[in-house]
């Protein structure tokens, strides 16, 4: 069975500085990897995702993430953080095969101007 | 319409009542899910349609849960006998197909407090 976990529940940076929200996966098989941001009062957005190929996958609003298969990670990255990236992370995956997705808990990302 | 569509945003209702929560997908999605999301957590799996039928209702927490979807579109969640421990925001999405290798779109949610 596929899980995912995210360690932190908060991560502060300062605006401008880089970020990383961590998530790291168990998988059987070949994992597919997602992550979703929840901005407040709004719906959770899709951002990237890995299903194969190269380990450095780009996605929308300027972030990427990295997949490292043997530290079994996924975290998602950011060289320059904005105020209004400040929101809630998830990072996804199915549970097995073509199953629906398990979340994390998320990860709470504030940026402080 | 332009996204999913949930409705209505907020439900309150008295414990042991029968509520109804609707789903209006992006047209032409085939792929219909339930998440349920508590203060704090990340979103719960509930139910998944692909076309009419529930391919994998295993997220269901019990019998009291039940969902439709007559007519591969619109899906409506359906919970009776209401408890104080239903109340959370729930989560519709959809998708062309499986969720595995194609992006959810998410609703707004509709946010269900059990008094």
């Amino acid at each position: 069975a596929q899980s995912v976990a995210q360690p932190e529940d908060q991560v502060n940076v300062a605006e401008g500085n880089p970020l990383t929200v961590k998530c790291t996966y168990s998988v059987s098989g070949n994992p597919y990897l997602f992550w979703y941001v929840q901005y407040p009062n709004r719906g959770l957005q899709f951002l990237l995702k890995y299903i194969t190929g190269d380990n450095l996958v780009k996605g929308s609003y300027g972030f990427e993430a990295e997949f490292n298969k043997s530290q079994t990670s996924f975290h998602l990255k950011k060289p320059s953080a904005l105020v209004s990236d400040s929101a809630l992370y998830f990072c996804a995956a199915p549970i097995s095969g073509n199953t629906p997705l398990v979340f994390g808990k998320g990860t709470r990302l504030s940026v402080i101007a | 319409g332009a996204g999913v569509s949930q409705t209505p945003s907020n439900k309150v209702t008295e414990k042991g009542k029968y509520v109804e929560l609707r789903c209006d997908p992006i047209s032409g999605h085939t792929a219909l899910y339930w998440y349920r999301q508590s203060l704090g957590q990340g979103p719960e799996f509930l139910i998944y349609f692909q076309g009419t039928g529930a391919a994998d209702d295993s997220g269901l927490p019990n019998d009291r849960f039940f969902a439709v979807r007559p007519e591969g579109s619109v899906s409506t969640l359906k919970i009776q006998r209401t408890e104080r421990g239903d109340s959370a925001v729930y989560l519709c999405a959809s998708s062309f197909g499986p969720a595995t290798n194609e992006k959810l779109f998410f609703g707004s949610g509709t946010q269900l407090s059990v008094l």
